[in-house]
Order: C-alpha cells, then structure tokens, then sequence
C-alpha cells in the first residue's frame, strides 16, 4: 500500500507570494493533517480535515488555509507568504480522526526568500 | 494540559536494548501515551501508544509506571536505523483527532556501531 504523499518536495517562494501545497492520503484513509516544522518551533499543528470539513485548526493566522476534496486528498495554502513561514510543511493521514497511528508523509520544504 | 520531559540525547549501541525514558507527572486518569519517532529527512513514525497496561508490538514495547507518571520506550536491540528523534505525546481521551498530537523537543537518539 502506497504511503502518504506529498507534492512538491521541495519549493522556493518570495515574500509576499503564496503558495499551495498538496498531500495524498494513505488509499482508505478519510482524515488529513497539517504539521508545521521549524528548527525552534518544532512540530506544530495546523489543521485537520474529516469528510472535506476542517475539525479542528491550531494557533495560526487566517494566512494558513486548507480543504479537502472527495477522493481525501488536500491542500494546504499560505497567503502572502513570510520569512518566517519557511518551514518542513507535514502531512499525516488516518483511516478516521484520531489520535492514533498517524501516518505522516515525507513532508514539503518551503523556503521564502 | 500535561506536560512531557525527555532527555535531549541518548547513546547506545548497536544490538543492546535501549530504554528511552519520559516522565508526565501531570498525568490525567484519560490521558493516552504515545511514542512517535523520527528519522532525518523524513517525516514522524508511528510507533506504539498505551494507557495503563505495558504494550508490545513489532517495533518496541511500552512500559508504563504503575502510577502512570513515567513511562519507558523499549528498543529491545536497536539497529543503526534506529537513530532518530523519539517524541513522548499525551492526548486526552480515545479520539478527538489530531490536534491532540503536540510534539516536544523528544530525545535524540544516537546508535553507535
């Protein structure tokens, strides 16, 4: 079974610009998350998605957007990017929301300049 | 919400079991334990979560204190793919999703040949 992907790998943007990033779940699994990883801030969540409705949303600002679409795949957004945002963006599916046996993906290098 | 502490770093040996410890004295009676782990350049790892009881599967075993205020991550011989940042999460509940997961700074294993 094909495990958690995600494109692209690796990207480079500008301040100000924005950015779209995508993730395709494990075949059968119905809930995403996003992850923030940064050297200081280590790993933060995001949001998750469930049935292509957003359960729950971490301390971020309105920047920061997702959804997901029928087949479980998702995307995530940041608007008018920063330096800051420079980051390891994760993904991680499950079979349903939950705690448990989060599979992560191998995760989307973000630079800003 | 309760709080975990590991130590920054550990070292063993390649094939010697290695018992990767973390305390959570803040420990509420719902709180489930899970391990993730992390290896460089890719994303975190599910390895094995618990509630009261010791847990075992193909990766690790869980030991859990009796008073449920510490809890040890057991490799029972560790290979140099080991190597990695292991991560010591409370949740509250059975569910809820995956806002539940904050990850700390972890302990940073290092296996030596």
């Amino acid at each position: 079974k094909a495990g958690v992907t995600q494109t692209p790998r690796y990207l480079i943007k500008t301040r100000g610009q924005q950015v779209t990033l995508s993730c395709s779940p494990i075949s059968g699994h119905r809930s995403v998350s996003w992850y923030q990883q940064t050297p200081g801030q280590g790993l933060q969540f995001l949001f998750e998605y469930f049935s292509e409705t957003q359960r729950n949303k971490g301390n971020f600002p309105g920047r920061f957007s997702g959804r997901q679409f029928s087949n479980s795949r998702s995307e995530m957004n940041v608007s008018t990017l920063e330096l800051g945002d420079s980051a390891l963006y994760l993904c991680a599916s499950s079979l349903v929301p939950t705690v448990y046996e989060q599979y992560f993906g191998p995760g989307t290098r973000l630079t800003v300049t | 919400d309760a709080k975990t502490t590991q130590p920054n770093s550990m070292e063993s040996n390649e094939e010697e079991p290695v018992h990767l410890p973390c305390n959570h004295s803040t420990i509420s009676g719902t709180d489930y334990i899970h391990w993730y782990r992390q290896l460089p350049s890719q994303g975190p790892e599910y390895v094995i979560h618990g509630l009261t009881s010791n847990v075992n599967n193909r990766m690790a075993s869980l030991a859990i204190a009796e008073d449920r205020k510490s809890s040890t991550l057991i490799l029972h011989r560790a290979t140099l793919r080991d190597a990695a940042v292991y991560y010591c999460i409370l949740t509250k509940g059975s569910g809820g999703g995956a806002d539940g997961l904050t990850f700390g700074k972890g302990t940073h294993l290092i296996i030596q040949p």
